[in-house]
């Protein structure tokens, strides 16, 4: 399944199917990027990062990919399981400032 | 990444109450913390940057007399809701920087676990 992030805040897919979560960022200037999994109740959780001069990062069931032409950036998560429902954001950062910020976010539900 | 704690997860009081969360880093001498604010549904804000024995940096919109924000050890951050009002209800959560001490960048930032604070 894929969502189209500020315009389908939500995506429901089916368990051991890929998911794949969209975000548009703001600032061209922003040249690092960050993905969290918020679940109900708690703070953000790192997932993975990415710097403006790669395309594409590879963590543990996650990559995260990033089109700077067009300032938009995925996450893309193989084999989808219950545990990876929870709300995804991406974040964005012009290095060397402290301000990170936040995406509206996308509810992924994962039915067993 | 770092562990942050914050406490309490959860405070309920009257309007007009002031209000006292911590923000702990655990493992890791933080000279940046951050305190952000999130309303049901809604993304994360930042509010302002803790600076160690400095004053923090309010973010524009963020009332500093309202919110006091105290980072006086390398480890600990306090903010304080001050004259709690039904509308300053919201989950506050800290956060904390990788840099460190002598670090360049304070990205990313590992966050604890909130604090849901419900003003009557």
């Amino acid at each position: 399944g894929e969502s189209v992030g500020l315009h389908l805040p939500t995506l429901s897919v089916q368990e051991g199917d890929n998911s794949i979560i969209n975000c548009a960022y703001s600032n061209s200037a922003s040249d690092y990027f960050i993905w969290y999994k918020q679940e109900s109740g708690k703070g953000p959780q790192f997932i993975i990062d990415i710097r403006s001069n790669m395309d594409k990062r590879q963590g543990q069931r996650v990559t995260v990919l990033l089109n700077k032409t067009v300032k938009h950036l995925s996450l893309q998560i193989a084999a989808t399981q219950p545990g990876d429902s929870a709300v995804y954001f991406c974040a964005e950062n012009i290095s060397g400032a402290n301000n990170l910020f936040f995406g509206t976010g996308t509810r992924l539900t994962v039915i067993p | 990444g770092a562990v942050v704690s914050q406490h309490p997860s959860w405070v309920i009081c009257k309007s007009g109450t002031s209000v006292k969360i911590e923000c702990r880093s655990l493992d890791f001498q933080a000279t940046t913390m951050f305190w952000y604010r999130q309303f049901p549904k809604q993304s994360l804000m930042l509010m302002a940057t803790s600076n160690e024995g400095s004053k923090a940096t309010y973010e524009q919109g963020v009332e500093k007399d309202k919110f006091l924000i105290n980072h006086a050890s390398l480890t600990l951050s306090t903010l304080t809701v001050t004259s709690a009002h039904p509308e300053d209800s919201s989950f506050y959560i800290c956060s904390v920087g990788s840099g460190g001490r002598g670090g360049y960048s304070n990205q990313p930032q590992h966050f604890g676990d909130g604090t849901r604070l419900s003003i009557l």
